[in-house]
């Protein structure tokens, strides 16, 4: 199984709302990642987990905090986003962290902030 | 800090033809890995290709091959006999040696590759 799994699909919130991304997966990998990808350009990584602990936090603004409460799952809590935050929200894993190692990429959480 | 360079923004090739999407890269470093990322519309991001900087050959899969030029920085992904799922955007990427970046991708801006039947 080399399923990296996001929900929601879709969201769309206000900028007074707080509301949660989800990414989970099943490989047994210690490594997970938050990227943010704007249309046609790379993704942009956010923040790394190695081992449940936040080992890069790319100068995130606060509004963003991720939160990574086992090795299977690693959220992203969003409150008082601003309308730039609007991007797709791409989540990634991989064995360890290593460079030599693939990362595994979920489809992402489309993100619209009104 | 690494740069990857894609001056490609867009490529198109015909149905079973073969096109080259092209990948520069600036490092310091002589033992390195470089990947080949592949984004289809709406779809996941996945790995096409890895290359590993202290090997000679050239890496391949299946249709996909690269021309690794070390001297020159050049990392090339070639698709021969391209399909129509073939048709994604195509990043470069070079994952970062050292600091607190170990690990972190250093992608290129990418290359949409259109297939036409």
């Amino acid at each position: 199984d080399t399923e990296v799994t996001q929900t929601p699909k879709h969201l769309v919130m206000g900028m007074t709302n707080k509301k949660s991304l989800k990414c989970e997966q099943h490989m047994g990998h210690r490594a997970m990642y938050w990227y943010k990808q704007k249309a046609k350009k790379p993704p942009e990584l956010m923040f790394v987990y190695s081992y449940e602990k936040l080992s890069i936090n790319e100068s995130v603004p606060s509004r963003f905090s991720p939160e990574c409460p086992n090795s299977s799952l690693l959220n992203l809590h969003l409150h008082a986003l601003q309308p730039e935050d609007s991007a797709l929200y791409l989540c990634a894993s991989s064995q360890e962290g290593s460079r030599r190692e693939t990362q595994y990429f979920g489809p992402g959480t489309r993100l619209l902030v009104l | 800090a690494q740069t990857v360079t894609q001056s490609q923004p867009e490529m198109s090739v015909q149905e079973a033809e073969t096109v080259t999407l092209s990948c520069t890269y600036d490092t310091s470093e002589s033992d390195y890995y470089l990947f080949w990322y592949k984004q289809p519309p709406s779809r996941q991001m996945i790995l096409v290709i890895r290359q590993e900087a202290y090997k000679q050959q050239n890496a391949t899969e299946n249709r996909f091959s690269v021309n690794f030029q070390k001297a020159a920085k050049s990392f090339s992904l070639k698709i021969s006999d391209s399909q129509l799922g073939d048709a994604a955007m195509y990043f470069c990427a070079y994952p970062n040696a050292g600091g607190t970046s170990y690990g972190k991708l250093t992608f290129g801006q990418g290359t949409i590759l259109t297939v036409h039947p």
